[in-house]
């Protein structure tokens, strides 16, 4: 059984191009959970998806973000004209539907620069 | 809203000493409650979870955790620290019967010196 796979796992960008982010969970899992993580930063919640479902999406920048998880394929993290403050490492993860007592596990990230 | 807290930004241990790392967290109903390893340019992996039952929680690579309900801690412990225990550590905390996101802390930066 794989684990998470996420791609690409470095993406470099120029300012004002877009970004695509996609995150395939283990297999079963019905639940994908984004992250965005800053150097020398903890993990900052952004989206919470289930397949063609968000179910929260407070942690999403208001423009330029966007999340989808469609019925077939991957997961895609989307950003639009990409600015420096961007740059990240990106960190998807995906559960069972079981109201949550199983733990997320953790692709192994997209680290994203933009020049 | 859940959160977490992490007081602690970086945590020094003498290798063979003992550690902790501190976590505290917030939930409206009942937590479940997580902790995450993180090594240089890789993804978090688990370390171990309280769903319920005994507050003393074993986990991998030795580390255990205590859950305490009027304390609202979750502090991540080992008896005797190794080197590659170095790491950045991530507290977690998801409320309990809700389909909720889970919330992480801000890491604690753990070094553990020879």
């Amino acid at each position: 059984n794989a684990g998470v796979m996420q791609n690409p796992r470095h993406l470099v960008r120029r300012r004002g191009q877009e970004a695509r982010l996609r995150c395939s969970p283990m297999k079963g899992h019905s639940h994908v959970y984004w992250y965005r993580q800053l150097p020398e930063e903890g993990l900052k919640f952004m989206v919470y998806l289930q397949k063609e479902n968000i179910i929260d999406e407070s942690g999403m920048p208001k423009e330029r973000f966007s999340a989808e998880f469609p019925k077939e394929g991957p997961s895609i993290l989307r950003i639009q004209q990409v600015v420096r403050g961007d740059s990240a490492a990106y960190f998807c993860a995906s559960s069972p539907r079981d109201r949550g007592f199983t733990e997320a596990f953790f692709g192994q990230g997209t680290r994203l620069t933009v020049v | 809203a859940q959160s977490v807290a992490q007081p602690e930004d970086q945590v020094n241990v003498a290798e063979g000493n003992p550690l902790t790392v501190k976590c505290t967290y917030s939930v409206s109903g009942n937590p479940y409650l997580f902790w995450y390893v993180q090594y240089p340019n890789r993804g978090l992996q688990f370390l171990l979870k309280y769903i319920t039952g005994d507050n003393l929680v074993k986990g991998s690579y030795g580390f255990e955790a205590e859950f305490n309900k009027s304390q609202t801690s979750f502090h991540l412990k080992k008896p005797s620290a190794l080197v590659s225990d170095s790491a950045l550590y991530f507290c977690a905390v998801r409320d309990k019967g809700r389909d909720d996101k889970i919330i992480f802390g801000k890491g604690t930066r753990l070094h553990i010196l020879p």
